[in-house]
């Protein structure tokens, strides 16, 4: 089972440049969640989504898009990079109900210079 | 606003010592869920340990086992006959609602050393 897949695992950016995160679950998750991990603090979210064609802003939203237009694909866009997004980007998925267990893909770290 | 507070950045014991790692958090919610996820140098986020707060009986996985003391919002993570396949950075996490999704609230991280 691939579980929850993030493209691309590195990416190296210049100021005001653009790029879009990529995630894929084959769990038939309905919930998604994108967070960013920076030095000495724990995740924070970015976005969610709580199913096909829904996205909501989570703590950080700033500077970020969400679009969720499939139910396994989650894409978190940077219009224009700013040298502060520079982090290490989680995407994690989940049932509705359950266990309440979200599981997370391998991250991007996303250098922007 | 749900805080956690990991009190502990950095931890380092011998292997096949016992190791606890503190977390307390800030909640004015009655029912929620509380996680440790352990993140290798792989930087894989992988869940150790759930706990659901209106269970009394603390969680246990293996070696992993928790000290939930809800009065004191504390939930500590023990970890027994620690190996090196450990070694990691552990977080701890509250889980709450926001507009009937699953918002996980993250402290800082321990990272920990098992030495051989």
């Amino acid at each position: 089972n691939a579980g929850v897949t993030q493209t691309p695992k590195f990416r190296v950016l210049k100021t005001g440049q653009s790029m879009t995160l990529l995630c894929a679950q084959d769990m038939n998750h309905e919930y998604m969640y994108w967070y960013r991990q920076d030095p000495g603090m724990g995740l924070r979210l970015i976005h969610y989504s709580v199913g096909e064609g829904t996205t909501a802003k989570g703590e950080v939203p700033d500077g970020y898009n969400v679009s969720r237009l499939k139910k396994q694909n989650f894409l978190l866009g940077l219009e224009s990079a700013a040298p502060s997004q520079t982090s290490v980007y989680f995407c994690a998925s989940s049932f509705r109900q359950g266990r309440n267990i979200q599981y997370f893909g391998a991250g991007t770290r996303l250098s922007v210079l | 606003a749900q805080t956690v507070t990991q009190s502990q950045p950095e931890m380092s014991v011998q292997e096949a010592e016992t190791v606890t790692l503190s977390c307390t958090y800030d909640t004015s919610e009655s029912n929620y869920y509380l996680f440790w996820y352990k993140q290798p140098p792989s930087r894989q986020m992988i869940l150790v340990i759930r706990q659901e707060a209106y269970k009394q009986q603390n969680a246990t996985e293996n070696r992993f086992s928790v000290n939930f003391q809800k009065a004191a919002k504390s939930f500590s993570l023990k970890i027994s006959d620690s190996q090196l396949g450990d070694t990691a950075m552990y977080f701890c996490a509250f889980m709450t609602y926001i507009q009937g999704a699953q918002k996980l609230v993250f402290g800082q991280g321990t990272r920990l050393t098992i030495n051989p």
